[in-house]
């Protein structure tokens, strides 16, 4: 099966930075993927890497390193908004989506 | 960017009865939709893949019996849980790849809470 890592939560102060990593052992690898979700919504996408490499979109960037089997996602600035689960989810050989069990980001004002 | 619906959002079912849970792409054809099952605090377990037009691969200890999945159409895939029991209860999450985007992005539905009494 698919083992994906990440810690189980994380506290940070408003306007300050926050690197949630992620850990991955899969069989194959087509791509790793961090999305948002909200206490009972669904996922909403955040970023997507495939290739090793720093990947910037706004506040939030993303980091691979395919050798180690690492990724990282750093949210800047943070709001309170951004209080949340991180889902670190890698597309395995067969093109699945395999899921961590999430990273609960608490921001405090 | 691609969105998918699902419906209902929220159902409550006595024990042994069954329900239907209806996921469609809106503005894309998906030959290809993703079914996935997330209990309280945990993340998101795949529980089959439907393909239009034949039937649906299921995930190793999901009970193809139990959850039917029909694909008939591009846009819309159902997942009905038969006989439902109070361990059914959870978030049952649909999603869909858009070809026209690369396929590289899954948009996920808002979900389905369930509830069997």
């Amino acid at each position: 099966g698919q083992n994906i890592d990440q810690p189980t939560e994380m506290t940070a102060t408003e306007g300050a930075i926050v690197q949630i990593n992620c850990t991955y052992q899969t069989s194959g690898f087509n791509g790793l993927f961090w999305y948002q979700q909200h206490a009972g919504e669904a996922p909403t996408f955040l970023s997507y890497n495939v290739l090793d490499g720093l990947e910037e979109k706004g506040r939030f960037s993303s980091f691979l390193s395919r050798s180690k089997g690492y990724s990282y996602l750093l949210l800047k600035e943070l709001q309170m908004k951004d209080s949340a689960s991180y889902l670190c989810a890698v597309r395995d050989g067969d093109y699945k989506l395999s899921f961590g069990a999430g990273t609960t980001v608490t921001v405090r004002a | 960017g691609a969105v998918v619906s699902q419906h209902p959002s929220r159902v409550i079912c006595k024990s042994g009865t069954s329900v239907k849970i209806e996921c469609r792409s809106l503005d894309f054809q998906a030959t290809t939709m993703f079914w996935y099952r997330q209990f309280p605090k945990q993340s998101l377990m795949l529980m089959a893949t439907s393909n239009e037009g034949s039937k649906a691969t299921y995930e190793q200890g999901v009970e193809k019996d139990k959850f039917l999945i029909n694909h008939a159409s591009l846009t819309l895939s159902t997942l009905t849980v038969t006989s439902a029991h109070p361990e059914d209860s959870s978030f049952y999450i649909c999603s869909a790849e858009d070809p026209g985007q690369g396929g590289d992005e899954q948009y996920f539905g808002p979900g389905t809470r369930l509830t069997v009494t």
